[in-house]
């Protein structure tokens, strides 16, 4: 595998179930992030973690929780969600320097639909 | 805050011909840094071309140029000879020079080339 890689790729869901995005990246990079593309809606940040640390969140729901056990995997974590939750959920990582400009790297996406 | 704005929803262009997708950007800070991604039907954001808040020089990779004006801010991107592959979504995207931000998006602009 390289890349970033994300699974699954289509996932329905009830507003009831809990599920799990999964996100692992093979570059080495030292930060990750979850963004919700929405139709229509710019891509919104969800979580960043660098260093395997959170250092933002950007007032996402509580019923998202992300997880990070090391610096290639990358979780999100769902429990009763609401039908505007469907959506496209990108992860994307990135090899942070001391500030230095690195374009992050994008993996395929989960379309999530919330029945 | 920062801010990305592109007005154009949707963009049409025949193939050779060259198209400018229009990209502003808001920030108070000094130093930073423009992207611009391609995400086709299947989903996944492709990085294309970036520039920093310093470059003196426009950037360019291939076919794709950023005329960067950085007084008027804005990054606008530029893709000369149009192939029918170039037909998907364009996002400008920009973030700060600090460790563990992420990128903030535009709303994106849709390309179609026609033969």
């Amino acid at each position: 595998e390289t890349g970033v890689t994300q699974t699954p790729r289509h996932l329905v869901m009830g507003m009831t179930n809990k599920k799990s995005l999964k996100c692992e990246q093979h570059l080495g990079h030292n930060a990750m992030y979850w963004y919700k593309q929405s139709a229509k809606k710019p891509l919104e940040l969800m979580f960043v973690y660098s260093l395997e640390e959170r250092v933002e969140n950007n007032s996402v729901p509580s019923r998202f929780s992300p997880e990070c056990p090391n610096s290639s995997h990358l979780f999100l974590h769902l429990h009763t969600l609401q039908p505007e939750d469907s959506a496209l959920y990108l992860c994307a990582s990135s090899q942070e320097e001391g500030g230095s400009y690195n374009e992050q790297f994008f993996g395929p996406g989960t379309r999530l639909t919330v029945l | 805050a920062q801010k990305i704005t592109q007005t154009q929803p949707g963009m049409f262009v025949q193939e050779k011909e060259a198209v400018t997708l229009d990209c502003t950007y808001d920030t108070s800070d000094q130093s930073y840094g423009l992207f611009w991604y391609k995400q086709p039907s299947s989903g996944e954001m492709i990085f294309l071309i970036y520039q920093g808040s310093y470059d003196e020089q426009n950037a360019t990779e291939g076919r794709y140029s950023l005329n960067f004006q950085k007084a008027r801010k804005s990054a606008n991107l530029v893709i000369s000879a149009s192939q029918l592959g170039d037909s998907a979504m364009y996002f400008c995207a920009m973030r700060l020079n600090q460790a563990g931000t992420a990128l903030i998006f535009g709303k994106g602009t849709t390309l179609s080339v026609s033969s």
